[in-house]
């Protein structure tokens, strides 16, 4: 099985800060690795998929990289409307899903 | 693109039941349909994949040999059977589709399971 540690699992951040997410697959994932944002009682939404390709519709604020197993998403300037769960996910074999970081309010 | 799921609610451990996904606004042939779940205040776990034309099929092992997961293209619905449940299969049940290798683009609102005595 293929797993997914992500951290940090809670980040605490105000409006305009940078913010780094990271993720670390256990295995070879090739670029097959997407990140979502979820708020509560909300389905997850896409932001990134193939490892650094943006979601249409979504923010151009969010970006991400890989480098082999490592990967990262990055909020360039965070926004009222980020304060959220994030999840990294891995679909190269089944899915995976990484633990989540919550980012909420300084 | 739409999917909405239904059919869950209170079932007592052992007992069973049936979520379905239906879907609308997109060629649903071509796509693979996904069932995610969420414990409550936990992270997302992958439950089960069908591809298209229900080539494959696929399992998570905390589910192998209880669940099974079915396709009715003309219906445009995916249906989860949940057999011999256990109180650690409460959660929110998504559906997600996804076409090829690619992941999850929309995802459904999900519908809650509580196993519960």
């Amino acid at each position: 099985d293929v797993q997914m540690t992500q951290s940090p699992s809670t980040l605490s951040a105000s409006v305009g800060d940078r913010v780094t997410i990271t993720c670390r697959a256990s295995q070879s994932v090739t670029n097959r690795l997407a990140w979502y944002q979820q708020k509560p009682g909300k389905a997850p939404k896409l932001l990134i998929y193939r490892a650094s390709s943006l979601e249409s519709g979504v923010p151009s604020r969010f970006s991400a990289s890989a480098s082999g197993t490592e990967f990262t998403l990055t909020i360039s300037s965070l926004q009222p409307d980020d304060f959220a769960t994030y999840y990294c996910q891995q679909h190269h074999i089944y899915w995976t899903f990484g633990q989540g970081t919550k980012v909420d309010m300084k | 693109v739409q999917l909405v799921e239904s059919g869950g609610g209170l079932v007592k451990p052992g007992g069973s039941l049936r979520l379905s996904c239906a879907a609308s606004g997109f060629n649903f042939n071509d796509y693979n349909i996904n069932w995610v779940r969420q414990a409550p205040g936990k992270g997302l776990e992958w439950v089960s994949s069908i591809t298209e034309s229900s080539h494959y099929r696929w399992f998570a092992d905390s589910v192998k040999g209880r669940f099974t997961i079915s396709r009715d293209d003309p219906e445009k619905s995916v249906y989860l059977q949940m057999n011999s449940l256990r109180v650690e299969d409460t959660a929110v049940y998504y559906c997600a589709r996804s076409l090829g290798e690619e992941t999850g683009d929309y995802w459904g609102q999900g519908t809650l399971v509580t196993v519960s005595s």
